[in-house]
């Protein structure tokens, strides 16, 4: 069964930490996976990884896949209180299908 | 331009009742999700739509669940004779092409509630 394990679910920092999210995974045909910041109803689009080694960096965020070992880390560096929110991570298969993990929610203190 | 807009932005229904969710993808996006979220639960995934081919149904959780889109644009998720567990945020989302190739663009959800 295709599934997705995020750690830890709950996080709590202080404004300029740097914390590293991780996700696992087990999944056929993997394609691609996917992070989203979840604030309110809707996730924001983060990254999608599709290939070993190559780090994605978008600003205080960075992102790195190991399709060996089959895990991802979401690093955020300098932390600020609107990086508060639920992190999801999310497998792609060429079945089309999504699986997501529970999320991890952070919370950044000022 | 616009982005991905949902309607209603909240539903009350109560149990056994049929509702519909519409979905108004960004124009030009072939690609179009929708997503579940139950509270406390992560996103799940239900159907996807894909160009005029036929869509992915597998993540729906049961046959009271339907989905069309009509023209290639605007889709339409109906859950007929609501239950209590059906209570959620339905996500919708659009992308440019292909899936797992390109950015997904999410609007706002619908959140249901059945009593």
């Amino acid at each position: 069964e295709d599934k997705v394990v995020q750690s830890p679910l709950s996080l709590v920092v202080h404004e300029g930490d740097t914390v590293t999210l991780n996700c696992s995974y087990e999944v056929t045909n993997f394609r691609s996976l996917l992070w989203y910041k979840q604030e309110k109803k809707a996730p924001t689009f983060l990254f999608m990884l599709t290939s070993s080694g190559i780090e994605k960096k978008s600003g205080r965020l960075s992102s790195i896949l190991d399709k060996k070992e089959l895990f991802s880390i979401l690093n955020i560096t300098a932390t600020q209180t609107g990086d508060s929110a639920i992190y999801l991570c999310a497998v792609n298969n060429y079945g089309q299908n999504f699986v997501f993990g529970p999320g991890t929610r952070l919370s950044v203190l000022p | 331009g616009a982005g991905v807009s949902q309607s209603p932005s909240n539903k009350v229904t109560e149990k056994g009742k049929d509702v519909e969710l519409r979905c108004d993808p960004i124009s030009g996006h072939t690609a179009l999700y929708w997503y579940r979220q139950s509270l406390g639960q992560g996103l799940e995934f239900l159907i996807y739509f894909q160009g005029n081919s036929a869509p992915d149904k597998s993540g729906l959780p049961s046959d009271r669940f339907s989905a069309e889109r009509t023209g290639g644009s605007v889709s339409t998720l109906t859950i007929q004779r609501t239950q209590q567990e059906d209570s959620a945020v339905y996500l919708c989302a659009s992308s440019v092409g292909l899936l797992g190739q390109e950015t997904q663009y999410f609007g706002p959800g619908t959140r249901l509630l059945v009593l």
